[in-house]
């Protein structure tokens, strides 16, 4: 059973404009959530993180949002700009557990 | 530093065939990891390895074997390679504890075709 769920494979957005890439999770017990990038023929880079503590975490254009209660998480992109453009995994690691669960991803296109 | 390194990083075999694929990190991490990424998949774990000497299986163990001898290295066996295996593998490496989570550094990739 999938713990970390990214339900769209794919995302386009207009240069400028604000990218919202959503998660899900079953699993209460998980202390952090991330998000990863990856950009082809390379390997994923850490972006940002979120303790399970709070709500929000800002990173200058970045944002990742938090809501425990419904189990999801969001990352917000604005502005977007076409450097953007890659696959970007949702993460969430348990202190009790560990390896890190992702997602399948969502690909992130931003067109100028 | 190099971080983390793949060798190789394009291989074809024939369904039967075994081959090795090398991971090398030069971070002095604890942890160690093998992924494969398959199209609408994600990343799934193969295995991973807490400390020299020791490994454990992921999400997707079967059909791998992994040894970690050395500190720095981990290496992914195939011992006869299957068409399902076609994938990208992706090895990665990071400290213990809650760095793990987010200083999980990965190496380029091996793109694999199993014919």
């Amino acid at each position: 059973d999938q713990q970390v769920k990214q339900n769209s494979p794919s995302l386009s957005v207009q240069e400028g404009r604000i990218s919202i890439l959503n998660c899900d999770y079953t699993n209460s017990m998980f202390d952090y959530f991330l998000w990863y990038k990856k950009y082809p023929a390379e390997g994923p880079t850490f972006l940002i993180s979120i303790s399970s503590i709070k709500d929000k975490n800002e990173d200058g254009r970045f944002t990742v949002f938090l809501n425990k209660s419904a189990k999801h998480l969001s990352l917000h992109i604005v502005p977007s700009q076409p450097g953007d453009s890659a696959v970007y995994f949702c993460a969430a690691w348990n202190s009790g557990n560990t390896p890190l669960v992702f997602g399948k991803g969502t690909r992130l296109s931003v067109i100028a | 530093n190099a971080g983390v390194t793949q060798t190789p990083k394009f291989r074809v075999l024939k369904t039967g065939q075994s081959m090795t694929l090398l991971c090398a990190q030069d971070m002095n991490h604890e942890y160690m990891y093998w992924y494969r990424q398959d199209p609408g998949m994600g990343l799934r774990l193969i295995h991973y390895s807490v400390g020299e000497g020791t490994t454990a299986k992921g999400e997707v163990p079967d059909g791998y074997n992994v040894s970690r001898l050395k500190k720095q290295n981990f290496l992914l066996g195939l011992e006869s390679a299957a068409p399902s295996q076609t994938s990208v593998y992706f090895c990665a490496s990071s400290p213990p504890g809650v760095r793990q989570a987010y200083e999980q550094y990965f190496g380029p990739g091996t793109r694999l075709t199993v014919t």
